[in-house]
């Protein structure tokens, strides 16, 4: 069975600070992983994935993420926050045996707010 | 291009109705799942379709009946709503296993 957790379901920065947020996975099988962001009153929208190519995962809007077998984690990050990050954030997992079906594990979701 | 469209937008029920949650995609992909989303806990798959005629039932079922009839449309049906399904809906759809999923915009149900 799979499961994700983000630690930490509210995260504040001021706008131009780092954006840190992160999830961790437990998977028996080789992971796809992924990071979807939610606007509110919106579904959501894929930000990056990995697929076991490179390890570091460039994503839209200045995300990124860096899958860490040893640690089992997949954080979110961005260098410098601005005010439109303000959003949900979701970490999800499937199984990248090919038998996913389009099914994914989500993780609780992460609240980012930004400050100006 | 509309994507994964989800009718309505928002409903009320009382206890014990029933009711269909519409979905259709118009990007002719194969699979196809139903997800609820409740604060503190993400997204839980409802049920889900491999393809017209094939469903199978996800992490949380209970009172609701789906099936795929075309390509494009997959309706969820809750058959006696309780207030336990409040809750917002999402339909999603994939072209292929490698699990990313485009989804609709949601329906939010209130049952009373």
């Amino acid at each position: 069975a799979q499961s994700v957790t983000q630690l930490g379901s509210h995260v504040s920065v001021s706008e131009g600070a780092l954006v840190l947020l992160r999830c961790n996975y437990s998977s028996s099988v080789p992971p796809y992983l992924f990071w979807y962001v939610q606007y509110p009153n919106q579904g959501l929208q894929l930000l990056l994935k990995y697929t076991s190519a490179a390890t570091l995962v460039k994503g839209i809007n200045g995300f990124e993420a860096e899958f860490k077998k040893s640690e089992t984690s997949f954080h979110l990050t961005k260098p410098s926050a601005h005010m439109s990050d303000a959003a949900e954030y979701f970490c999800a997992v499937s199984d990248a045996g090919g038998t996913s079906y389009g099914k994914l594990t989500f993780g609780q979701g992460t609240i980012l707010t930004v400050h100006p | 291009n509309a994507g994964v469209t989800q009718t309505p937008k928002f409903q009320v029920l009382k206890t014990g109705q029933s009711m269909t949650l519409q979905c259709a995609q118009d990007m002719n992909h194969e699979y196809m799942s139903w997800y609820r989303q409740d604060p503190g806990m993400g997204l839980r798959l409802i049920h889900y379709s491999v393809g017209a005629g094939i469903t199978d039932q996800g992490e949380v079922p209970n009172g609701y009946n789906v099936s795929r009839s075309t390509t494009e449309d997959f309706p969820l049906r809750l058959l006696s709503a309780a207030p336990s399904q409040t809750s917002v809906y999402f339909c999603a759809s994939s072209y292929s296993t490698n699990g990313r999923l485009h989804f609709g915009n949601g329906t939010r149900l209130t049952v009373t």
